[in-house]
């Protein structure tokens, strides 16, 4: 079964700083990968995802993600962020069927 | 077009009552999947459909029950509520390269 760790449940950064989340998931022969944001009291949103192709996958709000096979990593980066950046962010990875695993989730504050 | 509607939006339970979140979709997609949400586990598959009349495990199944009997409705079903079942839970909709969610449900048993 496949499994995605999160390495940091909680991230602060400063207004219009670049942040990493970290994200690693078990290895596959191949992966689909999937970065969704959740802002307070709702329910996820897609913000980019990585099927096949260039390893550079660009998603809403200026975020983007690299896919690394070797390193089995998909880290999200964004080179400045705002105060609406605050949210909750997941990781996840495809199980066939269109099935997801999740990982824990990496909380993103913004101090202005 | 609403997406994925849930309903209620809230509710608080007694141990061993029974409830029905509800689910529907109005994006014609076959898929569609049940997670709970806990702090600090992530989402976590209960149940899903891979079409009207099928249905499988995900994997936190126990406790619940599903049935899908149109493409549009997918019906969560706690036959005896457990403390252990408070949570936040989401409906999803989803084709091959998305998931879509709905706004959630969130659960109090006591």
């Amino acid at each position: 079964a496949q499994s995605v760790t999160q390495l940091d449940s909680q991230v602060p950064v400063f207004e219009e700083a670049p942040v990493e989340l970290r994200c690693n998931y078990s290895s596959s022969v191949s992966v689909y990968l999937f970065w969704y944001v959740q802002y307070p009291n709702q329910g996820l949103q897609l913000l980019l995802k990585y099927l096949s192709g260039s390893t550079l996958v660009k998603g809403i709000n200026g975020f983007e993600a690299e896919f690394n096979k070797s390193q089995t990593s998909f880290h999200l980066r964004k080179p400045s962020v705002h105060i609406s950046d605050t949210a909750e962010y997941f990781c996840a990875v495809e199980e066939g069927a269109q099935k997801l695993v999740f990982g824990q989730g990496t909380r993103l504050t913004i101090n202005p | 077009n609403a997406g994925v509607t849930q309903t209620p939006k809230f509710q608080v339970l007694k141990t061993g009552q029974s409830m029905t979140l509800q689910c529907a979709q109005d994006m014609n997609h076959e898929y569609m999947s049940w997670y709970r949400q806990d702090p600090g586990m992530g989402l976590r598959l209960i149940h899903y459909s891979v079409g009207a009349g099928i249905t499988d495990q995900g994997e936190v199944p126990n406790g619940y029950n599903v049935s899908r009997s149109t493409t549009e409705d997918f019906p969560l079903r706690l036959l005896s509520a457990a403390p252990s079942q408070t949570s936040v839970y989401f409906c999803a909709s989803h084709n091959f390269d998305e998931q879509y969610f709905g706004p959630g449900t969130r659960l109090t048993v006591t």
